[in-house]
This record gives structure tokens, sequence and C-alpha cells, in this order.
């Protein structure tokens, strides 16, 4: 079975612009979570997204959003970037619930100049 | 926010030691599960143990679980220089995992 796959795996953006970020999760699978991950804050939980409803969203501004497609592919779009959402962006997915085991992608690794 | 709190920070053992980290958390859990992840990339599953499960063993991985304390450990026997990495614990809620702040494992062959 195919594992999860993000893409792009690497990024830099200048302050200002929007970034989309795709991942594909694991065939059968449902659910898919995003993440932020930097040294200063560690693992930060984005969304969670599960049959194209998103049922939860963690303290981000508004500029962090997400969507996923009929096909349980996502994507999360942060718009007019800072500095400070240089990151990795971690996807995730499972077959339920954050109560399962989850299945992580490789991350993106967004630099903001 | 954080759930979990995990010492040590760090930990630099000899290839063949064991190697244990602790987890603390702060409100009642489902489960708790524990990852690892090399150098800035993606996490792997370890081990998921369950609020009524004491003590739980895959591999050369054993981890235990103190409700009462709400805590934690996972114990690496016989380390191997491919067990450097970081290991996060992490729990369950309302559909999202809350991790710990992470132990850096360094195996020294």
């Amino acid at each position: 079975k195919a594992g999860v796959t993000q893409t792009p795996r690497y990024l830099i953006k200048t302050r200002g612009q929007q970034v989309t970020l795709s991942c594909s999760p694991i065939s059968g699978h449902r659910s898919v979570s995003w993440y932020q991950q930097t040294p200063g804050q560690g693992l930060q939980f984005l969304f969670e997204y599960f049959s194209e409803t998103q049922r939860n969203k963690g303290n981000f501004p508004g500029r962090f959003s997400g969507r996923q497609f009929s096909n349980s592919r996502s994507e999360m779009n942060v718009s007019t970037l800072e500095l400070g959402d240089s990151a990795l962006y971690l996807c995730a997915s499972s077959r339920g619930d954050s109560s399962y085991e989850q299945y992580f992608g490789p991350g993106t690794r967004l630099t903001v100049t | 926010s954080q759930q979990g709190e995990e010492d040590p920070q760090a930990l630099s053992i000899q290839e063949g030691e064991n190697a244990t980290m602790n987890c603390s958390y702060k409100t009642s859990i489902n489960n708790l599960q524990w990852y690892r992840q090399n150098s800035g990339r993606g996490l792997v599953h370890l081990i998921l143990i369950r609020s009524n499960e004491r003590e739980k063993h895959s591999g050369r991985l054993r981890v235990t679980l103190d409700t009462s304390k709400k805590s934690s450990s996972l114990l690496i026997t016989a380390s191997r220089a491919a067990d450097t990495a970081s290991y996060f614990c992490a729990t369950d809620s309302s559909y999202k995992l809350i991790f710990g702040s992470g132990t850096r494992l360094l195996v020294r062959p």
C-alpha cells in the first residue's frame, strides 16, 4: 500500500505570497490531518478533515485554510505569508479519528524569506 | 498548546544500552501514542496504548501507562544506532493529536 504523499517537498516563498500544499492519503483512509512543526512551538495541530468535512481546527489565524476533496486528497493554503510561517508542514491520514494510529507523510518544508 | 511534556529533552546512550523516556499529560485520555521522527522527516507510529491498558510490548519497545499519575514511559531495549531520532508521545482529543515536546535520542555506535 502506498504511503501518504505530500507535494511539494520543499518550497521557498517571500512574505506576502500565498502557498498551497497538497496531501494524498493512504488509499481507503478518510481522515486527513495537518500539523505544523517548528523548533520553537513543536508540533501543532492545524485542522482535520473527514469525508470533506472539517471536524476540528487548531488555534491558527484565518490565513490558514484547508479543504478535502471527494477522493480524500487534501490541500492546505496559507495566504499573506509571514516569516513565522516557515516550518515543516506534516499531513497524516488514518482510518477514522485521532484514536487510530496516524500515518504521516514526509512533510513539506516551507521557507518564507 | 502541548498536552504532553517529555523527559528527558535529550538522551545520549551507547549502542546496546536501554533508553527510557517519559511523558506526562494533563487531561484524561482515551489512548496514548508514541511516534518517532528521524531528523526533519515525517513521524512514524510506534505503539498505541489504550487507557485501560497498563503495559504493551512491540518488538524492542515497551510502553507503560499510569493513568492515575497521567504519565507514560517508552523503553527501547538493546538500542541501535538506527534508533537515533526524536520520540514524541501524543494524546488524542476531539479528532486531533496533541504532541509532547519530544525526547531527542542519540545512540552512539
